[in-house]
C-alpha cells in the first residue's frame, strides 16, 4: 500500500505558481520523497527526490516539513503542459534494492 | 539517449492467447522494472531485474506471467492464456543503481486490451 495521501485533484491557473501537498505521516528516517508526473498516455517522469532538505531543479521545488511528515511540491509558473497526475511516492534510499509504490495520484489541471 | 522503448506500443488480443512484450532500457542501467497499471489507478510494480538477475516477484505476478532479461540488456514479459483482467498498461522502467537517484525512467508502455 502507498505511504502517502494526496487530495484527489486541483486545478490552477496557467502562469501561477501550482503546490501541490502531500502527507507522509509514517515516513522513515531513510525513506526519501519522490515525486513523478505521468501525462495522459505517457509513462510516469522523475520530477524531484529529497531527504529532509528543501530541493530544486529546472522543473520544480519541493519544500519537506521539519518533522519530514509532509511535503510540497512547486511548479513555479504551471503551463497547459503541466496538466498531468502528480505522484508523490516514499521510497528507501536511491540505489537501494527497492521498487515504487504508487498511490492514486493528484490530478493537476492547469486551466488558460 | 534514446530512452527507454517498449513494443508494441498496443495488442490487441484474444482471451486465451499467449502475448510477449519487449522493453530495451537505456543502454547503461543495470536495473530494469516491469509495472502494470489499470484505469484510474497508480502503476503496481510487478518484478524487477539487476542485471540477468530476476531479484523480485510481485503476488500480482501470477504463474501465466514470466518475465527474463537474459543478457541483462533488453527484458520480455510473457503472459500466457491471457484473461480479460489482464488488460492494462504495461510499463517498463530502468535505473542505474547504485546510483545518486534520479529515479527510474519509463517506457511509453504498452497497452495491452484482451477481448
Amino acid at each position: 500500500d502507498a505511504k502517502t495521501t494526496q487530495p484527489p485533484s486541483m486545478d490552477c491557473a496557467e502562469g501561477r505558481a501550482a503546490n501541490l501537498p502531500c502527507n507522509h505521516s509514517t515516513i522513515s528516517g531513510n525513506e526519501y520523497v519522490y515525486w513523478y508526473r505521468q501525462i495522459h498516455s505517457q509513462g510516469p517522469q522523475y520530477i524531484i527526490h529529497g531527504l529532509k532538505n528543501n530541493e530544486t531543479n529546472e522543473m520544480a521545488s519541493l519544500i519537506i516539513t521539519e518533522d519530514r511528515k509532509s511535503s510540497t511540491l512547486i511548479l513555479p509558473h504551471a503551463t497547459l503542459r503541466d496538466t498531468a497526475v502528480y505522484y508523490c511516492i516514499v521510497n528507501i534510499s536511491p540505489g537501494a534494492n527497492s521498487k515504487l509504490t504508487f498511490g492514486k495520484g493528484i490530478t493537476l489541471s492547469v486551466r488558460p | 539517449d534514446t530512452g527507454v522503448s517498449q513494443d508494441p506500443r498496443h495488442k490487441i488480443t484474444k482471451r486465451g492467447q499467449n502475448v510477449t512484450f519487449r522493453c530495451d532500457p537505456i543502454s547503461e542501467h543495470n536495473r530494469l522494472y516491469w509495472y502494470r497499471q489499470t484505469l484510474g489507478q497508480g502503476p503496481e510494480f510487478l518484478t524487477y531485474f539487476q542485471n540477468e538477475a530476476q531479484l523480485e516477484k510481485s503476488r500480482l505476478l501470477s504463474d501465466r506471467f514470466s518475465a527474463e532479461r537474459p543478457k541483462g540488456s533488453f527484458s520480455t514479459l510473457e503472459i500466457q492464456r491471457t484473461e480479460q483482467g489482464d488488460s492494462a498498461m504495461y510499463l517498463c522502467a530502468s535505473s542505474l543503481a547504485p546510483s545518486v537517484g534520479l529515479g527510474e525512467y519509463f517506457g511509453p508502455g504498452t497497452r495491452l486490451t484482451v477481448t
